[in-house]
């Protein structure tokens, strides 16, 4: 089975742009999860999709969103970007089913803000 | 709310020696607790979960936990470490209804000395 891919890997851009992050679960998930992870704040909780629908949100402003297509991909978007939205942007999927289902984590996006 | 500390930033053991990683939680219900490991830009990797039962918890890699309701914690343990375990580790407790949902601990860099 495939693991969780990200795309792209890398990416820069600058202040003020947009950007968009795909994730692809492991087949047969039906969960996906977004996390910001950097230096200064660790892993931080953005939204979790369950069957296209947003479950659960972080605490994160309005510029955060993501959606869910119906072959449980998803993606994240992120507008007018200023230069703490820099990190690596994790991808996690889940069968969603259980509480007690553990999350397979994607290698990540690194996005630079400059 | 929930949330997770590891008070060790940085811990560094000799190859071959013992290793402990320090969890401690605040979580009002029965806790969903798990140990990630995460190599230098890549996603995080399960090594272990609790949910209910017994305390002492076996993961992959040779890595173990134990649960002590009474002390909050969910220390890892590893009785012989190899140069491969260098790595960041992360405890982290999953929201009681959703897994995707996971508060993280600030993870803890393991240096291995040879």
């Amino acid at each position: 089975k495939a693991g969780v891919t990200q795309t792209p890997r890398y990416l820069i851009k600058t202040r003020g742009q947009q950007v968009t992050l795909s994730c692809s679960p492991i087949s047969g998930h039906r969960s996906v999860s977004w996390y910001q992870q950097t230096p200064g704040q660790g892993l931080q909780f953005l939204f979790e999709y369950f069957s296209e629908t947003q479950r659960n949100k972080g605490n994160f402003p309005g510029r955060f969103s993501g959606r869910q297509f119906s072959n449980s991909r998803s993606e994240m978007n992120v507008s007018t970007l200023e230069l703490g939205d820099s990190a690596l942007y994790l991808c996690a999927s889940s069968p969603g089913q259980t509480t007690n289902e553990k999350l397979f984590f994607g290698s990540g996006t690194q996005l630079s803000v400059l | 709310a929930q949330s997770v500390t590891q008070p060790d930033i940085h811990i560094t053991v000799s190859e071959g020696a013992s290793l402990e990683l320090r969890c401690n939680y605040s979580y009002g219900a029965t806790p969903y607790l798990f140990w990630y490991v995460q190599s230098p830009g890549q996603g995080l990797q399960l090594l272990l979960k609790y949910f209910s039962g017994d305390t002492l918890v076996q993961g992959i890699k040779g890595f173990e936990a134990e649960f002590k309701r009474s002390q909050s914690s969910f220390n890892l343990r590893k009785p012989s470490v190899h140069w491969s375990d260098a790595a960041e580790y992360f405890c982290a407790v999953a929201d009681n209804t959703n897994a995707g949902k996971s508060t993280f601990g600030d993870g803890t860099t393991l240096t291995v000395k040879p």
